[in-house]
């Protein structure tokens, strides 16, 4: 089955720094990408997504990008925000929305102001 | 965008004793919910899909008498823990999705429940 691995576990970033948090994925067949974001106490909001035919893709200070050959995607996040403070974790799907997903471990970013 | 709710947000039982926890989609017909548990400090856990009418599909590992699931209507799927043990204290988050071709293409999830068994 699919596995999906997530690296930093933590990343500790100083106001105005970019973050970047990078994910490798095992199963070939996986087409689908999201990112999401979660609060304490809250369950996780999806952030910004990307399907394999697409290389990158952004949205104002969030970027992503896929690199289906070597198994690899990464979250961009320029001009970072102590709000930004979270877990984000990356996962892999084969279908967007019906097929099960599978999480990475999860990077606890930390944004000081 | 979609809103799934969870109820209750958070529910502190006694061992052996059964809790209901119930996940509904406010403004969408849910097909499919899935149900995750998440430990501290770690990643969402799948622990079954189930589609509306069907029975639920549990992940392996996972004990389907233990978690019961039901998925009777299009927009409530509750998950029941039966005789609770401490190692079960754990956030459980369900997500839902409307397979059906609708508006929405991407699983939204709930605000999760963490249940705690003394």
């Amino acid at each position: 089955g699919e596995n999906v691995e997530q690296h930093p576990s933590t990343l500790s970033v100083q106001e105005g720094d970019s973050a970047v948090i990078k994910c490798t994925y095992s199963d070939s067949a996986s087409n689908y990408f999201p990112w999401y974001k979660q609060e304490l106490g809250k369950g996780p909001q999806l952030i910004i997504d990307i399907r394999s035919n697409v290389g990158e893709k952004k949205d104002q200070r969030i970027a992503v990008t896929l690199n289906k050959t070597a198994k690899h995607f990464s979250l961009h996040i320029t001009e970072t925000q102590p709000e930004d403070s979270a877990v984000y974790f990356c996962a892999a799907s084969k279908v967007r929305g019906f097929q099960k997903l599978v999480f990475g471990t999860g990077t606890r970013l930390l944004v000081s102001p | 965008g979609a809103v799934v709710s969870q109820h209750p947000s958070w529910v502190i039982c006694k061992s052996g004793t059964s809790v209901k926890i119930e996940c509904r989609s406010l403004d969408f017909q849910a097909t499919t919910m899935f149900w995750y548990r998440q430990f501290p400090k770690q990643s969402l856990m799948l622990m079954a899909t189930s589609n509306e009418g069907s029975k639920a599909t549990y992940e392996q590992g996972v004990e389907k008498d233990k978690f019961l699931i039901n998925h009777a209507s299009l927009t409530l799927s509750t998950l029941t823990v039966t005789s609770a043990h401490p190692e079960d204290s754990s956030f459980y988050i369900c997500s839902a999705f409307d397979r059906q071709g609708g508006i929405y293409n991407e699983q939204f999830f709930g605000p999760g429940t963490r249940l705690t068994v003394l």
